[in-house]
């Protein structure tokens, strides 16, 4: 139990575009979802936290304009990267809370993405 | 907000040898994670363990909140285990997590 999915797993766009990456729990709700990005041999650095039925809480420093998240469902939230640049290439990686009351985390495989 | 510290940042062993990672944090905490993240990013679950011992086939881990630190105890290494470990902690009513920076552990044949 507790499987979280990410697609795409990878994605290449040309910079001004933007990307959707799509975060699922398979086999439990989850209230509350969290965005994290992770530079190459760095650690994970929280970017938001994302509230089924409401605006996500971004961290100090995340543009909201530039990362918008959307929770729509107690099953899936959304990251859509608006007009990519190549900063914006990073491994990003969802998590959800079981909803046990124990606050246990669980990671979606990451999307690795590319802006050219 | 709440500092965590990972030592060492690098450890190489080769397999067969037993391994301690160290976790500390600056403050209370209401929950506490180690996971592996594997060659292709995903993180695993090893322990949620904010206080206790638990123990899951060579792997093992104590957390002693009072004193702020948490350790993970790999026994008979293999080379499988090799990747990046983390220690995340959720502090008091902070309703999110703080990773360390994580110990790279490469694991010899």
């Amino acid at each position: 139990g507790a499987v979280v999915s990410q697609h795409p797993s990878w994605v290449i766009c040309k910079s001004g575009t933007s990307v959707k990456i799509e975060c699922r729990s398979l086999d439990f709700q989850a209230t509350t979802m969290f965005w994290y990005r992770q530079f190459p041999k760095q650690s994970l650095m929280l970017m938001a936290t994302s509230n089924e039925g409401s605006k996500a809480t971004y961290e100090q420093g995340v543009e909201k304009d530039k990362f918008l998240i959307n929770h729509a469902s107690l099953t899936l939230s959304t990251l859509t990267v608006t007009s990519a640049h190549p900063e914006d290439s990073s491994f990003y990686i969802c998590s959800a809370d079981t909803d046990r009351g124990t606050f246990e985390q669980y990671f979606g495989p990451g999307t690795r993405l590319t802006v050219t | 907000g709440i500092q965590v510290e990972q030592s060492p940042p690098d450890l190489i062993l080769q397999e067969g040898a037993n391994s301690t990672l160290r976790c500390n944090f600056s403050d209370s905490v209401n929950n506490l994670q180690w996971f592996h993240q594997n060659p292709w990013g995903q993180l695993i679950n090893l322990f949620y363990i904010p206080s206790g011992t638990k123990q899951n086939g060579r792997l093992s881990a104590t957390t002693v909140a009072t004193e702020r630190y948490s350790l993970l105890y790999i026994s008979s290494s293999q080379t499988t285990d090799s990747g990046v470990y983390f220690c995340a902690v959720e502090g008091a009513n902070a309703g999110k997590s703080t990773f360390g920076d994580g110990t790279t552990l490469t694991v010899k044949p």
